[in-house]
């Protein structure tokens, strides 16, 4: 039962920023949006996570729309080592319900 | 911090095999997940604790899967008896009080193939 939309792929030139889009149109006041990335053979990493008010941490930066019924993630330089699938991901108390992710595609 | 610890890495059985999944969460945790990601479903819940209790087992596919917390450093994930279609990568997570303030920490996941 997702309730996230992402694009399936996206590709990106090493060293630019990355805007990756997510839909979450019945998102409730109370729930978190939460971003994690999978590289490959490993489990989900902690990326950035926010409610109302756009977020920055050391790996990216989360804005919100105003209505809240979507989200992007950015990242401000893309690395080669930033390749990996990308999940925008609703926590509804306290269960998190996963999309089918954005494979992101760094390009040297 | 050696993060969150799951054994085996890799298990192949036979069908109608028990399999027991482990792990260890990080140390202070008081919340622990088990999830399972297929090619065809991606990541999904199975069972979640809250200090050593099961909260919500609702994604717990049938009778076959068992989950236990025996104690604050171990939890086990037991699937008996095993079929083809319980292959998948099971995930093991640990958060601290409650993910919407300190997100969750995944282990590196136990690959099991029933064949």
């Amino acid at each position: 039962d997702a309730k996230t939309t992402q694009p399936n792929s996206m590709e990106s030139n090493e060293e630019e920023p990355v805007h990756l889009p997510c839909n979450h149109s019945t998102i409730s006041g109370t729930d978190y949006i939460h971003w994690y990335r999978q590289l490959p053979s490993q489990g989900p990493e902690y990326v950035i996570h926010g409610l109302t008010s756009n977020v920055n941490n050391r790996m990216a930066s989360l804005a919100i729309a105003e209505d809240r019924k979507s989200s992007t993630l950015i990242l401000h330089r893309a690395t080669l080592r930033d390749a990996a699938v990308y999940y925008c991901i609703l926590e509804v108390l306290n269960k998190f319900y996963f999309g089918s992710g954005t494979k992101l595609n760094v390009k040297p | 911090d050696a993060g969150v610890i799951q054994s085996p890495r890799h298990e192949v059985t036979e069908m109608g095999q028990e399999v027991t999944l482990r792990c260890k969460p990080i140390s202070g945790h008081d919340y622990l997940f088990w999830y399972r990601q297929t090619m065809m479903r991606g990541l999904e819940l199975l069972i979640y604790f809250n200090n050593n209790v099961p909260i919500d087992d609702s994604g717990m596919p049938e009778d076959r899967f068992s989950a236990k917390m025996p104690n604050a450093s171990f939890s086990t994930l037991k699937i008996q008896p095993s079929e083809p279609r319980d292959s998948a990568v099971y995930f093991c997570a640990s958060s601290l009080s409650n993910a919407a303030n300190y997100g969750y920490t995944f282990g590196s996941g136990t690959r099991l193939t029933v064949v």
